[in-house]
C-alpha cells in the first residue's frame, strides 16, 4: 500500500528565503507525482504534474523534482513572499484509474 | 471560465437526516472524485467515477452515496449512516482514468452536523 510523507508538518521562514518541501513515498512503481497548494477554507490547487518519465517540472518561482529510484520528490520555492503561505500537499498516483495518495501535507508560514 | 463548481460551501444538518453535496464540471473531463478532509488526516477518497453510469468505492464509502447519471455531475450523498459526517467534502476531477492526468478540484463544502 502506497503511503506518502511530508515532514516537517510546519515550516516558517522569513520573507526571501528559497526554500524546499519534502515528500516522500513507499512505492516507487508510481504513474506520476503532483503538488498542490491549499488556502485556508480552500480546495486545492494544482501546483505541478510530474510524470514518471520526467525528472523536474517548473513553473514561475517554484520547481518541483522526482526521483522515484528513491521514492522523493521536492518543491523548491525561490525567493519566499508572504503570499505563499499556505499548505503545500504533495499526491502520488500509483494506478491506472488515476486513484491518488495524498501526504498531509506542509503548512507553510513566510514572514514579512 | 472552465472548472468545478461545489455547493453548497456551508451545510449544517441535523443528525438522521440525509445531505446532498453538488459537484459539476464544465472542464469536459470523463472521471470524478470525492474526498473527503479531516484536521491532521489528510485528503481520503470515498467515491470515483471513470465514466457515465459508473462509479467505484474509494478508502471511507460506508455512510455515502453517488450518482452519475451525466458526464458533468457527480452529486455526494452524506447519509444518516455516516457515523462522523462533519468534514470538508472535495469534488475533483481528471481528463480519463486512461490518462495520467492532472487532477482539478473544486472549492469544497463543509459539512457540520449539529
Amino acid at each position: 500500500k502506497q503511503e506518502v510523507t511530508q515532514i516537517p508538518a510546519a515550516l516558517s521562514v522569513p520573507e526571501g528565503e528559497n526554500l524546499v518541501l519534502n515528500c516522500s513515498f513507499t512505492d516507487s512503481a508510481i504513474y506520476n507525482l503532483q503538488w498542490f497548494r491549499q488556502d485556508p477554507g480552500k480546495g486545492l490547487t494544482s501546483l505541478l504534474l510530474i510524470q514518471s518519465s520526467q525528472r523536474e517540472q517548473t513553473s514561475g518561482r517554484l520547481n518541483a523534482s522526482l526521483d522515484k529510484s528513491s521514492g522523493r520528490s521536492t518543491l523548491y520555492i525561490a525567493a519566499s513572499q508572504p503570499g505563499d503561505s499556505a499548505t503545500y500537499l504533495c499526491a502520488v498516483n500509483s494506478g491506472a484509474n488515476s486513484k491518488l495518495t495524498f501526504g498531509k501535507g506542509i503548512t507553510l508560514s513566510v514572514r514579512p | 471560465d472552465g472548472g468545478i463548481t461545489q455547493s453548497p460551501k456551508y451545510l449544517f444538518r441535523k443528525e438522521g437526516q440525509n445531505v446532498t453535496l453538488s459537484c459539476e464540471q464544465n472542464l469536459n473531463h470523463d472521471a470524478m472524485y470525492w474526498y473527503r478532509q479531516d484536521p491532521g488526516q489528510g485528503l481520503r477518497l470515498i467515491y470515483y467515477s471513470q465514466i457515465v453510469n459508473d462509479f467505484q468505492k474509494g478508502d471511507i464509502a460506508e455512510g455515502y452515496s453517488v450518482s452519475r447519471e451525466k458526464k458533468e455531475s457527480f452529486p455526494l450523498t452524506v447519509t444518516s449512516a455516516q457515523k462522523n459526517p462533519t468534514a470538508f467534502y472535495l469534488c475533483a476531477s481528471s481528463m480519463g482514468w486512461r490518462v495520467t492526468g492532472e487532477l482539478f478540484f473544486g472549492e469544497g463544502s463543509r459539512l457540520t452536523v449539529l
